[in-house]
């Protein structure tokens, strides 16, 4: 089974800054990264898909990086909704998707 | 508008079943792959099971030989069957609908359309 490894757990930042969260697959999954947001009660929403292309809706501050092993989720300028916690999921090893432990955004 | 909207969660012994039920509107069921997804309480998502549009199923591991995946396409509707429960699957479930980027090369595959969730308790 491919394992996905999100660092960090958890991350502390302010309205405005940058921020970048990294996933890691266990083996190659080539582009086939997804990234979701999720806050607290609420179902998870699709932000990216295929690494880097943004969901339709989702604001331009979001963006994501990455190929083989190693993935960035960025925001650029964070807003006060964007803090909630983020996971990244692997759909190359189909259909057995897995998803990283997340990464919790807190001011 | 794209709905889902899961019920029958609910608190139940051990060794216990359970059927969960998705409502789906706005598309149809049994023209896309559906998905559940858990959420144990505090802790990360973990994909249960998948119903392709053709009807084959898959599971995880977890789950395998506990659980089946239905739908009824007269309601528009997907199931998930639950039997043998174990506090391990104390868990929000979700159901979701897997979309799909196309490229020349490759299909991406993803869950981009979600319902609220429906919580299951087991314990005595």
């Amino acid at each position: 089974d491919i394992q996905m490894t999100q660092s960090p757990s958890s991350l502390s930042a302010s309205v405005g800054d940058r921020v970048t969260i990294t996933c890691r697959a266990s083996q190659t999954i080539s582009n086939f990264l997804n990234w979701y947001q999720q806050k607290p009660g609420k179902a998870p929403k699709l932000l990216i898909y295929a690494s880097s292309s943004l969901q339709s809706g989702v604001p331009s501050r979001f963006s994501g990086s990455g190929s083989g092993t190693d993935f960035t989720l960025t925001i650029s300028s964070l807003q006060p909704e964007d803090f909630a916690t983020y996971y990244c999921q692997q759909s190359f090893s189909t259909p057995m998707y897995t998803f990283g432990q997340g990464t919790k955004l807190e001011i | 508008e794209v709905q889902l909207v899961e019920s029958g969660g609910g608190l139940i012994q051990p060794g216990g079943s359970l059927r969960l039920s998705c409502a789906a509107s706005g598309f149809t069921v049994s023209s896309n792959f559906m998905s559940w997804v858990r959420q144990a309480p505090g802790k990360g998502l973990e994909w249960v099971s998948v119903l392709y549009s053709g009807g084959t199923t898959y599971y995880a591991d977890s789950v395998k030989g506990r659980f089946i995946i239905s739908r009824d396409d007269s309601k528009n509707t997907l199931y998930l069957q639950m039997n043998s429960l174990t506090a391990g699957d104390t868990a929000v479930y979700y159901c979701a609908r897997n979309g799909r980027y196309d490229t020349l090369t490759a299909v991406y595959p993803f869950f981009d359309d979600w319902g609220q969730g429906t919580l299951v308790t087991v314990s005595s």
